[in-house]
């Protein structure tokens, strides 16, 4: 099985700073990643997929980068409602997947 | 009108079987595979399943074979997850997922709650 890492568990910021919260993948999975964010009493929101191509809808203040192993989630300026718990997720081999633990980013 | 409606709240004792529902709209059902996700509480996510609303081929996580049932009606654009001998480590939000961009869509949730 495929274990993605992501660092840090909790990211403690401010309105308006820039954020990068990094996912890392045990093996090569290519660009078979996605980024999820989930707010408190709802369901997971798709933001990013194929590491780099934002969702319908989705803020170009979010972007994705990184290929193989190493991959980050870049919020250009955060906004009150970006506070939200963000998971990246492998589909290397589609439709299996696994999440990684999240990264909470609060204030 | 919301894509993916799921049915609602549950609570089964241990050892008892479960289903849940995720009724599909505005989208043609058959060109997806359906994906389901678990959260259990405070904790992150897990992915458990898919089945193609096309065929009705179905994959698995490895930990939940033989316990888990995937199945699609597509007269009614519904897709289903039974799960049987359940675990107070069952005890759940379930969601199911529209897979096509990832996961792209996703139901509003089904808590199933475990306990005796």
């Amino acid at each position: 099985e495929i274990v993605m890492t992501q660092s840090p568990a909790t990211l403690s910021v401010s309105p308006g700073e820039r954020v990068t919260l990094s996912c890392r993948a045990s093996q090569d999975i290519s660009s078979h990643l996605a980024w999820y964010q989930q707010k408190p009493g709802q369901a997971p929101r798709l933001l990013i997929y194929g590491a780099s191509t934002r969702a319908t809808g989705i803020s170009a203040r979010f972007s994705g980068s990184g290929s193989g192993t190493e991959f980050t989630l870049t919020i250009s300026s955060l906004q009150s409602e970006d506070f939200a718990v963000y998971y990246c997720h492998q589909y290397n081999y589609w439709p299996r997947g696994t999440f990684g633990q999240g990264t909470k980013v609060e204030i | 009108q919301v894509p993916l409606v799921q049915s609602g709240a549950v609570v089964k004792k241990p050892g008892a079987s479960v289903k849940v529902s995720c009724k599909a709209s505005g989208f043609i059902f058959t060109s997806y595979g359906i994906s389901w996700v678990r959260q259990a509480p405070g904790q992150g996510l897990e992915w458990i399943g898919w089945i193609s609303a096309y065929n009705g081929n179905t994959e698995y996580a490895q930990k939940l074979q033989g316990r888990v049932t995937m199945t699609t009606d597509t007269s009614t654009t519904t897709a289903y997850m039974e799960m049987r001998s359940l675990t107070s480590d069952d005890t759940a939000i379930y969601y199911c997922a529209r897979a096509g961009d990832a996961l792209d869509m996703w139901g509003q949730g089904t808590m199933v709650t475990v306990s005796s």
